[in-house]
């Protein structure tokens, strides 16, 4: 079975802060795929990142930073200085080889909220 | 620009009154799906779509019904829509089916059976 488990719910944090998202998965399968979306308070999911199973690079994208780890079955996501912009429910997603229907299969989501 | 497109943003309805919300994307993309997202329950797949004319049942299918005349297209049906199916639809396209190909979201529809 395919799973994903964000066990922060809720996270609060004062702007400037850095903070870290956890994500861990479980699948059987070798080669997945790894996302994560950002859902601000309008309510639209905005795709932030993809990483693959077999490429374990860190990937850095301005305040954005995400960590693989394949041997803790981790895909973590940090914010640099977060500002109050960055305030949303982020969601991790992961998607397996043969998925069926290519679904999505969705974290809990962590609900960050920035305060300035 | 690209973009997936859903309509009604926004639909209060009454139990029993069929509806459609469409769903549009300009990016060719091949794969469609759709998903409903509640409280406590998370996003589940409904329906998706591989190509024109081919669908099939994602988790969470009954009570909806899809079609894919045009590739473009993908509307969700609620033939007699009942207060369980309250909820946030999206709709998501990708280039392809499959693992690989990054889905993106459309904006969301919020419904209200009543």
């Amino acid at each position: 079975a395919q799973k994903v488990t964000q066990a922060q719910t809720e996270i609060s944090v004062v702007e400037k802060e850095d903070v870290t998202l956890d994500c861990v998965y479980e699948t059987r399968d070798t080669t997945y795929y790894l996302f994560w979306y950002k859902q601000p308070p309008s309510g639209e999911l905005v795709f932030l990142i993809r990483r693959n199973s077999f490429d374990e690079q860190n990937e850095i994208s301005g305040r954005y930073s995400w960590n693989f780890q394949k041997s803790t079955s981790s895909f973590n996501f940090t914010i640099t200085a977060s500002q109050v912009v960055d305030s949303a429910v982020y969601f991790c997603a992961l998607s397996g080889s043969y998925n069926q229907g290519g679904k999505l299969i969705f974290g809990q989501g962590t609900e960050l909220s920035v305060k300035p | 620009e690209a973009q997936v497109t859903q309509n009604p943003r926004y639909l209060i309805t009454v139990t029993g009154k069929k509806l459609t919300v469409t769903c549009s994307q300009n990016m060719n993309h091949e794969y469609m799906s759709w998903y409903r997202q509640d409280p406590g329950l998370g996003l589940r797949q409904i329906y998706y779509s591989m190509n024109v004319e081919v669908t099939d049942k994602g988790d969470v299918p009954e009570g909806y019904k899809v079609s894919r005349k045009e590739k473009r297209n993908f509307p969700l049906i609620l033939e007699s829509p009942s207060p369980n199916q309250t909820s946030l639809y999206f709709c998501a396209s990708s280039l392809q089916q499959g693992a690989k190909k990054t889905q993106y979201f459309g904006p969301g529809t919020r419904l209200l059976v009543l």
